[in-house]
């Protein structure tokens, strides 16, 4: 039961915010986000937690409903650097060690 | 010092063949995890070992097998490769434990790109 992303890929200038939705058919544990950049390794961002608040890293946030058993990745005042793919992982119950990732968000970031 | 280190970067061979990946983290975590990126980015779990002992194992042809021999070093060998098993393949790492012990985040190494021809 792969997490659904959208949207699939998004494209803005320099200093536009972004928003990126991750939802599971399945009660969620956790939410965990990570960026990849082109030929690199998937680097972790945050990750959100039942009942925990709501993250941040610089000007990226996100948030966790754990009703609609989705999760939201805002970046905010977009830089360069954010250009990458953003994946979603969920974990359905603790100390599973077991993330099932999204399929991805490709994220352009235009001067 | 590299955290999660993988061999080769570049692994190109002929179907049939069998092949073997390297994995060693030097970040005293002790689980270590194996993941398959096909060449649409999806990137899905094959197999996680905690303190060598093998806990996730997911639907992979038996082809592919995990080895641990201590819990530093996680390789994957795979026997009579198909055209079906090129991808990027990476290795990372995690703190397990429970509660508040438990680190979330996993640590990936730079990858290794096989190619079966």
């Amino acid at each position: 039961q792969q997490p659904v992303q959208s949207p699939q890929a998004v494209i803005l200038r320099e200093g536009e915010d972004a928003v990126i939705n991750c939802s599971s058919s399945k009660a969620l544990y956790s939410v965990h986000w990570y960026r990849q950049k082109h030929g690199e390794a998937p680097v972790f961002l945050m990750i959100l937690l039942k009942g925990g608040e709501q993250m941040r890293h610089e000007k990226i946030s996100a948030s966790f409903n754990e009703k609609k058993q989705q999760s939201s990745l805002y970046l905010t005042a977009s830089q360069l650097s954010y250009s990458g793919t953003y994946f979603c992982g969920t974990e359905w119950r603790s100390s599973a060690s077991k993330i099932i990732f999204g399929s991805g968000t490709r994220l352009s970031i235009r001067p | 010092d590299t955290a999660v280190s993988q061999t080769p970067k570049y692994l190109v061979t002929q179907m049939g063949n069998d092949k073997s990946i390297k994995c060693e983290q030097n970040l005293g975590h002790d689980t270590m995890y194996w993941y398959k990126q096909d060449s649409k980015k999806f990137l899905k779990i094959m197999f996680s070992y905690n303190n060598k002992e093998l806990i996730i194992n997911e639907t992979v042809p038996n082809r592919f097998s995990p080895k641990s021999p201590d819990k530093a070093h996680l390789n994957l060998h795979i026997n009579s490769l198909e055209l079906g098993d090129s991808a990027v393949y990476f290795c990372a790492s995690s703190q397990d434990g429970t509660g508040i012990l438990r680190s979330y985040e996993q640590y990936f190494g730079p990858g290794t790109r096989l190619t079966v021809t």
